[in-house]
């Protein structure tokens, strides 16, 4: 199994532009989060999936759009790149109660 | 608003030393508390507790949860420099129904440093 995967690793954006950071996971999990990893700050949950076509809002959804149309994959949406939204961005997913698998994540920066 | 309170947010040890990490909640409809350990990369899953009172153990490692206190620590015994890294805790909250959706609030990390 190749786990929890997440492309691109990096990405530099300018202000305004907009992009998709793709994840994706083979081990069949219901549940899939995106978060985000401020310095200082911990994780932030930004959206949630508890299946396929089933999607809600974490504690930062401002500027972020996801959907999930196969269990596989989760992607986040960046509508329009704020300097704000320059972080370290996890994918995770889960079977069962509570989260254990995380991405590599994705160092996201906007100028 | 949920929230999960680590202390300290900095430790500096030395090889050989017992460290005690320290993880406070607030999480509505409270199911799990979970530690990870975050090196470079992605955090990696060390403990899930739901029980108040039980410990787990896994190695040096060791973990309890005081549901009536809220509050969960992580002792690591005999620190290795390998120990070095941010340690997180997390509150998993369940819906009405008792499941989760994965929806955990993480604490702002404490960061331990073992010197050699």
């Amino acid at each position: 199994n190749a786990g929890v995967t997440q492309t691109p690793k990096f990405q530099v954006l300018k202000t305004g532009q907009s992009m998709t950071l793709q994840c994706a996971q083979d081990m069949n999990h219901e549940y899939m989060s995106w978060y985000r990893q401020d310095p200082g700050m911990g994780l932030r949950l930004i959206h949630y999936s508890v299946g396929a076509g089933i999607t809600d809002q974490g504690e930062v959804p401002n500027g972020y759009n996801v959907s999930r149309s196969t269990t596989e994959d989760f992607p986040l949406r960046l509508l329009s790149a704020a300097p704000s939204q320059t972080s370290v961005y996890f994918c995770a997913s889960s079977y069962g109660q509570g989260i254990k698998y995380f991405g590599p994540g994705t160092r996201l920066t906007v100028t | 608003e949920d929230k999960v309170v680590q202390s300290p947010l900095s430790l500096v040890v030395h090889e050989g030393d017992t460290v005690t990490l320290n993880c406070s909640y607030e999480v509505t409809n409270f199911r799990s508390l979970l530690w990870y350990k975050q090196e470079k990369k992605a955090p990696t899953f060390l403990f899930m507790l739901t029980s108040s009172g039980i410990e787990k153990k896994s190695g040096r490692l060791s973990s309890i949860l005081d549901k009536k206190e809220l509050f969960s620590i992580l002792n690591i015994t005999a620190t290795q420099t390998g120990d070095s890294a941010i340690y997180l805790c997390a509150g998993a909250s369940q819906n009405a129904g008792g499941t989760s959706y994965g929806k955990l609030t993480f604490g702002q990390g404490t960061i331990l440093t073992v010197h050699p």
